[in-house]
């Protein structure tokens, strides 16, 4: 069971480039998330999906775009990446999201951006 | 809307003595609550949560959290630090399909 799997760990771009983040999760998990973490912010979400064909923005969208196809899968494009999007990107998922107290988050590893 | 405030961005305890991590948040409807733990270069892990059952949380490793309503706070502690537990630790709340994080508090644990 490799739970969530993001891919790339390491990547420098130039700005102006485009790339897509990968994250693949195994659980059957509806709800699925990416965040960006930087030094003393915590973690913010960027955008969120309740399931295949459904997504919404989070806190910081601008610049990120994302879809979801399939319940395995919720890629984040980065359109054209600017030196503000270097950060430490992680992507999470949960088997579902309500009132009901099964919210709680498996993150990937993390994927690691420098943007110059 | 949601927020969380972590009251200190580093706590330093000696191995074996007590810890304890302040966090108060705030927001509009009963929120999930939840500890996240992280170790350097690595992803997050779930501590504990609580979701409007017992006040007094019990996690893994022997941390607890407790509820307070009155205060909005949602405190961490672990009556005895070992060193395994050198990590960033996150408070977050939640009330809708979105979470939001505290900050983070570091700790270092001195031998």
């Amino acid at each position: 069971n490799a739970g969530v799997t993001q891919t790339p760990k390491f990547q420098v771009l130039k700005t102006g480039q485009s790339m897509t983040l990968q994250c693949a999760q195994d659980m059957n998990h509806e709800y699925m998330s990416w965040y960006r973490q930087d030094p003393g912010m915590g973690l913010r979400l960027i955008h969120y999906s309740v399931g295949a064909g459904i997504t919404d923005q989070g806190e910081v969208p601008n610049g990120y775009n994302v879809s979801r196809s399939t319940t395995e899968d919720f890629p984040l494009r980065l359109l054209s990446a600017a030196p503000s999007q270097t950060s430490v990107y992680f992507c999470a998922s949960s088997y579902r999201w309500g009132n009901s107290g099964a919210n709680v988050l498996t993150f990937g590893a993390g994927s690691r951006l420098t943007v110059l | 809307a949601q927020s969380v405030t972590q009251l200190d961005s580093h706590v330093s305890v000696s191995e074996g003595t007590p810890v304890l991590l302040r966090c108060n948040y705030s927001s509009s409807y009963s929120p999930s609550l939840f500890w996240y733990v992280q170790h350097p270069n690595k992803g997050l892990q779930l501590l504990l949560k609580y979701t409007s059952a017992a006040t007094l949380v019990k996690g893994i490793n022997g941390f607890e959290a407790e509820f307070k309503k009155s205060e909005t706070s949602f405190h961490l502690t672990k009556p005895s630090a070992h060193m395994s537990d050198a990590a960033e630790y996150f408070c977050v709340v939640s009330d809708d399909y979105k979470l939001s994080f505290g900050a983070g508090t570091t700790v270092t644990v001195r031998a």
